[in-house]
């Protein structure tokens, strides 16, 4: 059974400061996800890591993957509040018969000013 | 292009009743996932609809069942509810089973 596990599951940061999300999960996959939830909305995309040493940016975020240590990174850059949310990781359970994504519990960041 | 829709965005309803809930494609989008996320939760895979058929489910009981029709849409049905069935479900959508996956808003569903 595929299982994916986040930490921190929650974080206060201050604006300016820098942090990691990391993600690990227990079985062989190639393609991870990691998404951004408000409070009370859906999931937002952020990043789809599709290879081996893939790395993706967007803003302030940044998003690896190391499939060899199933290991998934987000990083924060200089945070602003507005990054505060939810951010889950997901992972494809890809040959596993269920074909649908295993998520982690998420990570609750919270940016205080 | 439309995205992913769902109705409704809100439903209470009480125990052993039964419940649908609808989800509509992203344009062009042949394949329908469906989660559910309990407060404070990941999202938990149900299962998923290629071309009609079930193509595969996670580790829900057989009261959640489902459809996807001609137009790719799909329904989820879920009988006999439970308190714990109150969670947001939400469904994606995605072109081909192994692609990424696009998500609606979600239906919040209150199980009194």
């Amino acid at each position: 059974e595929l299982k994916v596990e986040q930490n921190p599951l929650f974080l206060s940061m201050q604006e300016g400061k820098n942090y990691t999300i990391y993600c690990n999960y227990s079985t062989t996959s190639d393609r991870l996800y990691w998404y951004r939830q408000d409070p009370g909305k859906s999931l937002e995309s952020l990043f789809v890591l599709l290879s081996n040493g893939a790395v993706k940016q967007e803003g302030r975020l940044m998003a690896s993957l190391d499939t060899k240590a199933r290991l998934s990174t987000l990083h924060i850059t200089a945070a602003v509040h507005d990054l505060s949310a939810t951010y889950f990781c997901a992972v494809d359970n890809v040959g596993g018969g269920a074909d649908g994504l295993t998520f982690g519990k998420g990570t609750h960041l919270i940016i205080q000013p | 292009e439309t995205g992913v829709t769902q109705s409704p965005t809100h439903l209470i309803k009480t125990r052993g009743q039964q419940v649908t809930l609808r989800c509509s494609s992203q344009s062009g989008h042949n394949t329908v996932s469906w989660y559910q996320q309990a407060l404070g939760q990941g999202p938990q895979f149900i299962f998923q609809y290629y071309r009609e058929e079930e193509n595969g489910r996670g580790n829900f009981p057989p009261r959640f069942s489902g459809l996807q029709f001609p137009n790719y849409s799909s329904e989820l049905n879920v009988n006999a509810l439970e308190l714990d069935d109150s969670a947001l479900y939400l469904c994606a959508s995605s072109l081909g089973r192994n692609n990424e996956q696009f998500f609606g808003p979600g239906t919040r569903l209150t199980v009194l």
